[in-house]
């Protein structure tokens, strides 16, 4: 099993449905983090957490909310889709320390229609 | 703030030819810095870190030095494959208690046969 699990791994939505992208990981770590991935744009952090009652707005946080259900569980809401929320979405885990990088998913591919 | 600068591509070089991906970086104090590979329909994956001035990071035939001096990171690779098309992002991450990794917006490597 992957290290960590983003569910689904493809999405297709109609505008204004709630939608929720799930994310675990097995990897024991505390810190964990939402990006979207757009072409050009590179990827941008919509939410981050440090601990299970740590959760923090990145820079496109608008539109978007989270909810970390426990260390290993860390989910992204979209509570009103829009079209311009299409992008490819990732969840990535880290350990406590910068010397350390990130762990990524797979990403989820979502589509607003 | 801190951030990333890397070239834009796409890049498209032949196989068995030189490959430098140039990368510098604005930051605060010392920052560790990271080369992620993102391959297609996948995440992103570390390819190499450094984490102190003059280290070099190395992985696959990849290396970049960390250059203080110039705020620099580039990578490298001698003798470039088919395989090495993919999406190749520069990062850093700083050491405080915020120390998120900021990402550039990544350069797409094309390798023709």
């Amino acid at each position: 099993d992957a290290d960590v699990t983003q569910t689904p791994r493809n999405r297709i939505t109609k505008t204004g449905k709630r939608i929720m992208l799930e994310c675990s990981q097995t990897k024991g770590h505390d810190r964990m983090y939402w990006y979207r991935q757009d072409p050009g744009l590179g990827l941008r952090l919509i939410y981050y957490s440090f601990d299970v009652k740590d959760i923090n707005k990145g820079e496109i946080s608008d539109g978007y909310s989270v909810s970390r259900q426990a260390q290993a569980k860390f989910s992204l809401s979209l509570e009103s889709a829009i079209p311009n929320q299409t992008a490819l979405y990732f969840c990535a885990t880290s350990e406590d320390d910068s010397y350390y990088g990130y762990t990524f998913g797979s990403g989820t591919r979502l589509t607003v229609v | 703030g801190d951030s990333v600068t890397q070239m834009e591509g796409p890049v498209t070089l032949s196989e068995e030819a030189f490959l430098t991906i140039n990368c510098t970086y604005t930051a605060t104090g010392y920052p560790s810095l990271f080369w992620y590979v993102q391959y297609p329909g996948e995440g992103l994956q570390l390819l190499l870190k450094a984490t102190k001035a003059d280290d070099k990071g190395s992985n696959k035939g990849f290396e970049a030095t960390y250059r203080k001096e110039t705020t620099s990171f580039h990578l490298e690779k001698g003798s470039v494959q088919v395989s090495d098309s993919a999406v190749y992002f520069c990062a850093l991450k700083n050491r405080n208690r915020d120390d998120k990794i900021i990402f550039g917006k990544g350069t797409r490597l094309h390798i023709l046969p």
